[in-house]
């Protein structure tokens, strides 16, 4: 069974810096592209970022509005992914998912989505 | 930029009623077009990918179709755990998910 279990959310000033974790299990971690996804309260979804597998070059990609802050590293040992997260502010407050990430193309037709998601973990910026 | 619209922002169905939910996007994204059911409280589910097929273990009642800029999601008898938000998702440049339909009951 796929689980996803993330970990580090908190309360955190203006301007500082928080990281979260996320346990996977189930699956083949190192063979998976992996995204975060986050939820402002009582908002709709909006995509942070993803990393590819190391076997795929490991890049990561991330959404304008956390580009240049926002960190997104994985460590294959441990079955683990992270984001970094630096210069907060309070439009970042927002449930935080981990998720598996699909992206392939075949038949001429391309594919990209999120098959697991984790529980969640909430981050709240604010003095 | 891509825009993606979903209507109505509500639907009030009874049990045991069809429910369709539509998702439009403002340029064409193919056949690149997911559904999500998410509960309060809880994470979003994956419903449908490729704007038509099912993910594992999603039950027959759900239904997706559509390809180019119009999607449709068909709730063929809704169920009492079906009460949820709706939301679809494409990807052009990069993930973007359209604001969501909640389904109560009516």
């Amino acid at each position: 069974e796929v689980q996803l279990v993330e970990s580090g959310g908190g309360l955190v000033k203006p301007g500082g810096s928080l990281r979260l974790s996320c346990a996977a299990s189930g699956f083949t971690f190192s063979n998976a592209w992996m995204s975060w996804v986050r939820q402002a309260p009582g908002k709709g979804l909006e995509w942070v970022g993803r990393i590819k597998s190391k076997t795929d070059g490991g890049t990561t990609d991330y959404a304008a509005p956390v580009k240049g802050r926002f960190t997104i590293s994985r460590d294959d040992s441990k079955n683990t992914l992270f984001l970094q997260m630096n210069s907060l502010k309070t439009e970042d407050t927002a449930v935080y998912y981990c998720t598996t990430n699909e992206e392939y193309c075949t038949n001429g037709v391309c594919y990209y989505y999120f098959d697991y998601w984790g529980q969640g973990t909430l981050v709240t910026v604010s003095s | 930029e891509i825009v993606m619209t979903q209507s109505p922002a509500t639907l009030s169905v009874s049990p045991g009623e069809r429910a369709t939910l539509s998702c439009r996007a403002s340029q064409s994204v193919s056949s690149n077009l997911a559904w999500y059911q998410q509960k309060p409280g809880q994470a979003p589910r994956l419903l449908i990918y490729g704007a038509s097929t099912r993910a594992t273990g999603i039950p027959a009642r759900f239904s997706g179709s559509g390809s180019g800029t119009e999607f449709t999601l068909t709730i063929s008898s809704l169920q009492s755990e079906d009460f949820a938000v709706y939301y679809c998702q494409q990807y052009n440049n990069w993930p973007l998910f359209g604001p969501g339909t909640k389904v109560d009951i009516k």
